[in-house]
This record gives structure tokens, sequence and C-alpha cells, in this order.
């Protein structure tokens, strides 16, 4: 199966600063998602990005589909941005069975 | 927009003992998911539904897992004879075919 690399592991920011979060595919993927995960363990979608760019309000996604990677960008951080980010596809040629393949995600705190 | 909910949110269980969990899906979704997650790691694909049929299974899902859609609408998940190892938190997805996925809230299973 794909396998789904996501960097940095981990990331501390200050009030008011910027970030990348990147996500690598092994392979290509359909139904690329990316997802916020709060302290309480609740999954909360951002974006639902398989090809091109989407925005946000302060958060922004953008999918290279042919480069097997996305990126989600978070502009302004605020300390309820803290948590764990993860993306998620499905393998093409699977039959579009939407069954995801999650990277191990990124931690993220933001700091007052 | 009620969202999709799980039940219960939290189980304690004895090693040994059955359980079930419950999953109500958006109304319109025909699509449903479970997926597990442990401890620092990112959800794994457990089963899935179109209305009423499972139509993949991981390998991750042994002979003592069953889930079932009656009706295309709501899920459970039964664990038979659970072991420590089967802790978890245990997530339930639905979506429109293979397009963006919602999630619940989860239920967080504990075995001792």
């Amino acid at each position: 199966g794909i396998q789904v690399e996501q960097s940095p592991p981990d990331l501390i920011l200050q009030e008011g600063a910027n970030s990348t979060l990147r996500c690598n595919f092994s392979d290509s993927v359909n139904n690329l998602q990316w997802f916020h995960q709060n302290p309480w363990g609740q999954l909360i979608n951002l974006f639902y990005i398989p090809s091109g760019t989407k925005q946000n309000g302060r958060l922004s996604a953008t999918t290279v589909a042919t480069e097997r990677y996305s990126l989600l960008y978070i502009s302004s951080s605020q300390t309820t941005d803290s948590g764990v980010y993860f993306c998620a596809g499905d393998t093409h040629g699977s039959g579009n069975t939407g069954k995801l393949i999650f990277g191990q995600g990124t931690t993220l705190q933001v700091k007052p | 927009d009620t969202g999709v909910s799980q039940n219960p949110r939290h189980k304690i269980t004895k090693r040994g003992q059955n359980v079930t969990f419950r999953c109500d899906p958006i109304s319109e979704h025909n699509r449903l998911y479970w997926y597990r997650q442990t401890l620092g790691q990112g959800p794994e694909f457990l089963t899935y539904f179109q209305n009423e049929a499972q139509l993949e299974k991981s390998r991750l899902l042994s002979d003592r897992f069953s889930a079932e859609r009656p009706k295309g609408s709501f899920s459970t998940l039964e664990i038979q004879r659970t072991e420590q190892g089967d802790s978890a938190m245990y997530l339930c997805a639905s979506s429109i075919l293979q397009e963006t996925q919602y999630f619940g809230p989860g239920t967080r299973l504990l075995v001792l």
C-alpha cells in the first residue's frame, strides 16, 4: 500500500507566526484530505483537495498530484490551532473506495 | 446539520468481554467507514459500507470483529472476547461515495 509521510513531525510556534506542513505520498492518490484533530480526539475536515489550491480563512492548501505532495499553510497562527494535523488519501486505482491512508501527523503547539 | 454521532463515547471493559459501538452517519451519506486509532498514530482503516453492503475489510479486522449496517443507516461494530491490544479510539466517518469524509467524535475503548 501507499506510504504517507508528513513533515515536520512536531512544530512549536509563537502566536502570530506562519507555518507550512507537508505531506508526501509514495504513489498517486485520490481524494486527498487534510484534517485537524483537536485535544478531544475529534477529526475536523479542513480541506478536500485532490489537486489545486484552496483557501479558507487563515488556512490554505495546495496539492500537486503529479509530484505526489500536498502543503497546508497556516497564517497568523492562534493557540486554538494547536493539535495534530493529518493528511490522508486513497490509493489511485483502488476503485475509488475512499479508504483513507493517513500519515503519522504533525503535532502543532502554538504558544501565546 | 447533525453531523456523525457515535455511542458510547467511552467504554471500559474487562478482557474477554464483548463490546458493541454504534455510529449514526449524516443522513444522506451512502458510505460509512470505520477506523481505529492508537496513541501517537494516524487512524487506520478497518472496514466500509456502501448503503447496507460491506465492501471491504482490512486485514486488521480479525474474526473477533464484526460490523453491520442494517438498512443502510446506522452501523454497529462489535468486538468479541476483547483483548488489551484492542484498546484504541474507534472512529466512524461517512461520505457521499468517495468524497469528503466527515468523522464522528469517536469511541475510546480501554480493555483492562
